[in-house]
């Protein structure tokens, strides 16, 4: 069972290039997040998807976008890539929704760096 | 809004000491409550959980408890290994803001035990 799987695992970016990360999980969750880490800083909400063809925005969604065509993948996309979103990017998975206990199960990372 | 906070690393200990990383929360509703533990170079696991007062979680020795008078959630483990070396995030979940059951992340604490 592979779980959340990302790709790449690294990246740099110069500035105003566009690239896809790519996130699938293999558990049929309907539930699915893309947060970033920044140094020091807990992981914040960037977008959010409840099922397959249903996308909202996180705290923090400028400069991002996503979609969600099938279960199984939730792509991050990022236009003119900006110093700004030099960060970790962890995508995660979940049953259902966290305030009743579910666990989220998150990929092993994406680390981007903008020059 | 909701938040979290933990007290601030990098915590050294050597091995078969005590452990106690603090957290306390703010949340408008009756969020559950979790632990998560990352390694490095991978992406964050579950520790432990709790979903209402006085719960406590506890899992390969960590114990935390749901404590509402106090809004803690502080994690303990009576003697730490080497292996427990990582950085622990507090989070909690809380549907009244209603962004797709995200978690709500503290800032981490690095923790580092010597042989």
């Amino acid at each position: 069972n592979a779980g959340v799987t990302q790709t790449p695992k690294f990246r740099i970016l110069k500035i105003g290039q566009s690239m896809t990360l790519q996130c699938t999980q293999d558990m049929n969750h309907n539930y699915m997040y893309w947060y970033r880490q920044d140094p020091g800083m807990g992981l914040k909400l960037i977008y959010y998807s409840v099922g397959a063809g249903i996308t909202d925005k996180g705290e923090v969604p400028n400069g991002y976008n996503v979609s969600r065509s099938t279960t199984e993948d939730f792509p991050l996309r990022l236009e003119l890539a900006a110093p700004s979103q030099t960060s970790v990017y962890f995508c995660a998975s979940s049953y259902d929704r966290a305030e009743f206990g579910e666990t989220q199960y998150f990929g092993p990372g994406t680390r981007l760096l903008v020059l | 809004g909701d938040s979290v906070t933990q007290m601030e690393g990098p915590v050294t200990l050597s091995e078969e000491a005590f452990l106690t990383i603090n957290c306390t929360y703010t949340a408008t509703g009756y969020p559950s409550l979790f632990w998560y533990v990352q390694y490095p170079g991978e992406g964050l696991q579950l520790l432990l959980k709790a979903t209402k007062a006085d719960d406590k979680g506890s899992n390969k020795g960590f114990e935390a408890t749901y404590r509402k008078e106090t809004t803690s959630f502080h994690l303990e483990k009576g003697s730490v290994q080497v292996s427990d070396s990582a950085v622990y995030f507090c989070a909690l979940s809380d549907g009244e803001y209603n962004q797709g059951g995200k978690l709500i992340f503290g800032q981490g604490t690095e923790l580092s035990v010597k042989p």
